[in-house]
Order: C-alpha cells, then structure tokens, then sequence
C-alpha cells in the first residue's frame, strides 16, 4: 500500500531556515499536504500541492514537490521559536479521500 | 481556514461505560469525516470514514461494534467508545473534508480519553 516516509527530527537556529522532507510511494497521489501539530492539539492545515505543479509559495513557506522522484518538502523561512512544533506530510490516497500520514517531523528552533 | 470542533476536549471514564465524541464543521458542510487515533509521539491512524446518511466504513484491524460512528448531518458526526477499557485510553481527532478545493481535511482539536 500507499507509504509516506519523513526523517524524525531536525533542529535549526532562530532565523535560519528550515527544510523538511517527505518521500512518498503510491504515484497517483492527486494533492499533497503539510499539516502542523502542536503539543495536545489536533492538525492545522499550512499548505497544499497539487502533483501537477513543482512548486508553491506562501509567505514564509514553500513546497517543492519532485513528481519523478515521488519527494516533496517544505521550507520555513526565518524559523521562529513559535514554528517549533511535528510537522506532518500526507499524500491523498486515490479517490477515497483518506490521507496517508508520513510519521512527523519534530522540528525544534533554537533561540 | 475552516474551523472543526470537538467535543469534549477531554474526558475521565470508568471502565466498561461508553462515551460519546462529537465533532462539528462549523463553517462548512462536510460530507465526510474521518475519525483517527494518535498514541503518544506517533502518527495519526486513520480509524474509520464517516458519510453523510450512510454507514461507515471501517479500516482494517477496527472493531465497529466497538467504535460506532453516527454522521447524521452535513455537519456532525460522532464517535461513541462502547464498554470502555483502559487500552482504549487514547487521543482521538476528528477532521472534516472540504467539498472544495484540493478535497483537504481540517482537524478538530481532538480529544483525550483516559479510561480507568
């Protein structure tokens, strides 16, 4: 089946920016998410890319999404200590509409 | 963005009782939701997708005699835990599908049980 893998952790300085990467099987994944989860609370959706584009940007973060290799990653530009949270990767999962979840980023920032 | 509640955020129970979980789109109508499962530093499980005015449909592994999910509006769908026992002491989230768009989910706040 469907699989979604991301690295675990990644810890960067106050300002720099931060890069998190997903990997992802099942090719026919029509959109591909990044949701934010802070300690107790649910998922908060940051942003989507549909597969036919290569790249979208809003305001602080960009997706890159590289159909070929099936890798799509998120960039934080001028990390905060408030960006500090597990950052989710989900492909869709053909029309059913599931989501499969990638096992979370923690991304810790550094003052 | 589209707002999702759930109630209750958290919840206390006995042993061998039932709860009840609501989860509500506030500002859309959904007709899908999902009910997931997340254990401590773990990813979501995705538990069972709920359909307006039909039946859910259940993942592989999920007892649904034990998780009964209701979804009798456009905007809400519940969840109720049968004869609660400890193992089932967990974070529950629920997520609503947007009928527009890229066919993105936004969660609820989700809600912690803890069952005694």
């Amino acid at each position: 089946g469907e699989d979604v893998e991301q690295s675990l952790f990644l810890s960067v300085r106050e300002g720099d920016s931060s890069v998190i990467n997903c990997t992802y099987t099942d090719s026919s994944s029509t959109y591909l998410y990044w949701y934010k989860q802070e300690p107790g609370a649910g998922l908060q959706l940051l942003t989507y890319i549909f597969s036919n584009m290569d790249m979208k940007q809003d305001q602080r973060l960009t997706v890159l999404l590289n159909k070929k290799d099936k890798h799509l990653s998120l960039r934080i530009a001028d990390t905060q200590t408030g960006d500090s949270a597990i950052y989710f990767c989900a492909a869709s999962s053909g029309n059913t509409g599931k989501l499969i979840f990638g096992q979370g980023t923690t991304l810790q920032v550094k003052p | 963005g589209a707002v999702v509640s759930q109630h209750p955020s958290w919840v206390i129970c006995k042993s061998g009782t039932s709860v009840k979980i609501e989860c509500r789109s506030l500002d859309f109508q959904a007709t899908t939701m999902f009910w997931y499962r997340q254990f401590p530093k773990q990813s979501l499980m995705l538990m069972a997708t709920s359909n307006e005015g039909s039946k859910a449909t259940y993942e592989q592994g999920v007892e649904k005699d034990k998780f009964l999910i209701n979804h009798a509006s456009l905007t809400l769908s519940t969840l109720t835990v049968t004869s609660a026992h400890p193992e089932d002491s967990s974070f529950y989230i629920c997520s609503a599908q947007s009928p527009t768009g890229g066919g993105e989910q936004y969660f609820g706040p989700g809600t912690r049980l803890t069952v005694t």
